[in-house]
Formats: C-alpha cells, sequence, structure tokens
C-alpha cells in the first residue's frame, strides 16, 4: 500500500534562518507531488506541485522554493524564513483515480 | 479557474441529529470532487470521493455525498451524527491533466452532547 511521510512534525525557527521539510512517499511510482499551506481560517492553499523529477509549479510567488530530486522525495525549502511563512505545511501525493492523500503535516512557527 | 465554495463556516449540530455540510464549485468540464476530514494539529483524511457514475457516494464513518450537477454541488451527509465526527470539513475539486485540488475554505463542525 501506498503511504507518505512527512518530517518533522513540528519546527520553530527563527526570522533569517533557513528552513528544510522533506515529504516521501512509499508504494507507489511518479505520483503527482504537492506541498499546501494552511494558515488559520484561510483554507489549504496550494504551494507547489511536481509532475516529475526535477519539474517544480509554483503557484503563488514567495518566498519558498520547492525541489524534487528523486520521484518519490519532494522537499521545502527556504533560504531566509519570514514571520509570515509561519503555518501548517501538508505534502500530498495523487495518482490517477487514487485522489490525493496527505502527510500527517508540520507546524511551522516563525519566531 | 477552479473553486470551491463552502457556505457555513460553522456548524453545530446535537449528537444524533443528521447533518448536511453544503458544497458548491465552479469547474468547466465534468469535476473530481472530494470531502476530506481534518482533526485539530492533524493531517486530511479521504471521507469519499466522486469520479463519474453513481451521482451518490458512500464514504467512511457513514458519511455519504451526491454530486449534483445542474447546482454545481456536492454536499456531504450523515443520518445520524456521533461526537467523535467534531472536526474541520474541506470539500475540493479537481480537474485537468495535473490533478490540481483546489480547496474550500472549510466548515467546522461542532457536535453538541
Amino acid at each position: 500500500s501506498q503511504t507518505i511521510h512527512q518530517w518533522p512534525a513540528t519546527l520553530v525557527q527563527p526570522v533569517g534562518s533557513p528552513l528544510s521539510l522533506e515529504c516521501t512517499v512509499e508504494g507507489t511510482s511518479n505520483p503527482n507531488l504537492y506541498w499546501y499551506r494552511q494558515a488559520a481560517g484561510r483554507g489549504l492553499q496550494l504551494l507547489f506541485y511536481s509532475v516529475g523529477i526535477g519539474q517544480i509549479s509554483s503557484e503563488v510567488p514567495q518566498n519558498l522554493s520547492a525541489s524534487r530530486p528523486q520521484d518519490r522525495q519532494f522537499i521545502l525549502s527556504s533560504k531566509k524564513l519570514l514571520l509570515s511563512d509561519s503555518g501548517f505545511y501538508l505534502c500530498a501525493w495523487s495518482g490517477f483515480y487514487y485522489g490525493y492523500t496527505f502527510g500527517s503535516g508540520t507546524r511551522l512557527t516563525v519566531v | 479557474a477552479q473553486s470551491v465554495t463552502q457556505p457555513d463556516i460553522h456548524i453545530t449540530v446535537s449528537e444524533g441529529a443528521s447533518l448536511e455540510l453544503r458544497c458548491n464549485y465552479s469547474y468547466g468540464a465534468t469535476p473530481y470532487l472530494f470531502w476530506y476530514v481534518q482533526s485539530p494539529g492533524q493531517g486530511l483524511q479521504l471521507l469519499l470521493k466522486y469520479f463519474s457514475g453513481d451521482t451518490l457516494v458512500q464514504g467512511i464513518k457513514g458519511f455519504e455525498a451526491e454530486f449534483k450537477r445542474s447546482q454545481s454541488s456536492f454536499n456531504l451527509r450523515k443520518p445520524s451524527v456521533h461526537w467523535s465526527d467534531a472536526a474541520e470539513y474541506f470539500c475540493a475539486v479537481s480537474g485537468g491533466s495535473n490533478y490540481k485540488l483546489t480547496f474550500g475554505k472549510g466548515t467546522l463542525l461542532t457536535v453538541n452532547p
């Protein structure tokens, strides 16, 4: 069966520090991968999606970037965090007719 | 562009009462529709999905949803709510070759004993 792993679960980082959140998928090949951010009262916003290795599409201009170095690995990064980067970050994967499966999320607090 | 509207931000029901959460979508072709549930601090769990075929879809935890193309709706229902159903519920729509999923802003469900 397919599983998705996302870590860390909680992260507190100072303003200006770098960020790296990792997401891996098991049990499937060539999944579509996604990073979402959930801010309080604002629903889920799609940040990036990837349909293959090295293929990244950005949905909104921001301080973050994403990379897909391997088929089942998706990384969310920032060189310098801003206070506005705080939120709950969710990784997801999808395959045709599978719908979308989400990781357990990372709570990022920038202080 | 695809979009989802969940008109109710917060709903309170009594345990054992019936539940209907509303969802309206906008998409130019036949959509793929989803309902997810999220408990505090947790990820999203898929309740049910509609791709094609029977417009009444059964999901987990006793939930069902009905796709009504004429009303662009995909409302979620449950005949008898349990206290453990208290959570936030998200409706979502997808379409196109990249399968991007667009969410509504969610409905928070409170269940009174």
